[in-house]
């Protein structure tokens, strides 16, 4: 009983370093999601996707890219680490978009300095 | 443009005291309404949910909130708080016309006294 699972938990980039951010959910479902969450701030959707191979920008897609060449998997690419990077990433899906809630992953932690 | 606030950063309350946490929003129609709950290093939870019908809606650990259209808002209430239910709570508005997102209010965070 999977759901949405994210790796990794935890890591610190260098300024100028790319990454990729892992995101795979085993509940079949259409939607995918990259928010990051700042303190104070609530979350802030990256991209988004309603099936394998369209994505689609959200509020703050800068400095982020994305792919979906399967239902399960949705990384997160971020090419050149800034420091404004540095947030919480959280990774959601859903069967139907807005009629159905977000199953989300239990996030990753990147610092960039 | 559409918005979501929540006025409360931060609430305190006694456990088996009761509670309510506000949400408004900024939106020309009736949007779909969530309030999600985040425990310390996790992801979010939804509690509960309204996309039409009966205003009150009863959401999973003893949540209820009530839409109220003339003062576009969504509040969450609990009759008496448990130690458990200490975290923190978003809630999010979901716009419809094409952009499958939900915007989320930037949480208010609700610590239980013993």
């Amino acid at each position: 009983n999977a759901g949405v699972t994210q790796t990794p938990k935890f890591r610190i980039l260098k300024i100028g370093q790319s990454m990729t951010l892992q995101c795979t959910q085993d509940m079949n479902h259409n939607y995918m999601y990259w928010y990051r969450q700042d303190p104070g701030m609530g979350l802030k959707l990256i991209y988004y996707s309603v099936g394998a191979g369209i994505t689609d920008k959200g509020e703050v897609p800068n400095g982020y890219n994305v792919s979906r060449s399967t239902t399960e998997d949705f990384p997160l690419r971020l090419e050149l680490a800034a420091p404004s990077q540095t947030s919480v990433y959280f990774c959601a899906s859903s069967y139907q978009g807005l009629n159905s809630p977000l199953h989300f992953g239990n996030g990753t932690r990147l610092t960039v300095t | 443009a559409q918005s979501v606030t929540q006025p409360d950063i931060h609430i305190t309350v006694s456990e088996g005291a009761s509670l309510e946490l506000r949400c408004n929003y900024s939106y020309g129609a009736t949007p779909y309404l969530f309030w999600y709950v985040q425990s310390p290093g996790q992801g979010l939870q939804l509690l509960l949910k309204y996309f039409s019908g009966d205003t009150l809606v009863q959401g999973i650990k003893g949540f209820e909130a009530e839409f109220k259209r003339s003062q576009s808002s969504f509040n969450l209430r609990k009759p008496s708080v448990h130690w458990s239910d200490a975290a923190e709570y978003f809630c999010a508005v979901g716009f419809s016309g094409g952009y499958n997102k939900l915007i989320f209010g930037a949480g208010t965070r609700l610590a239980v006294h013993p």
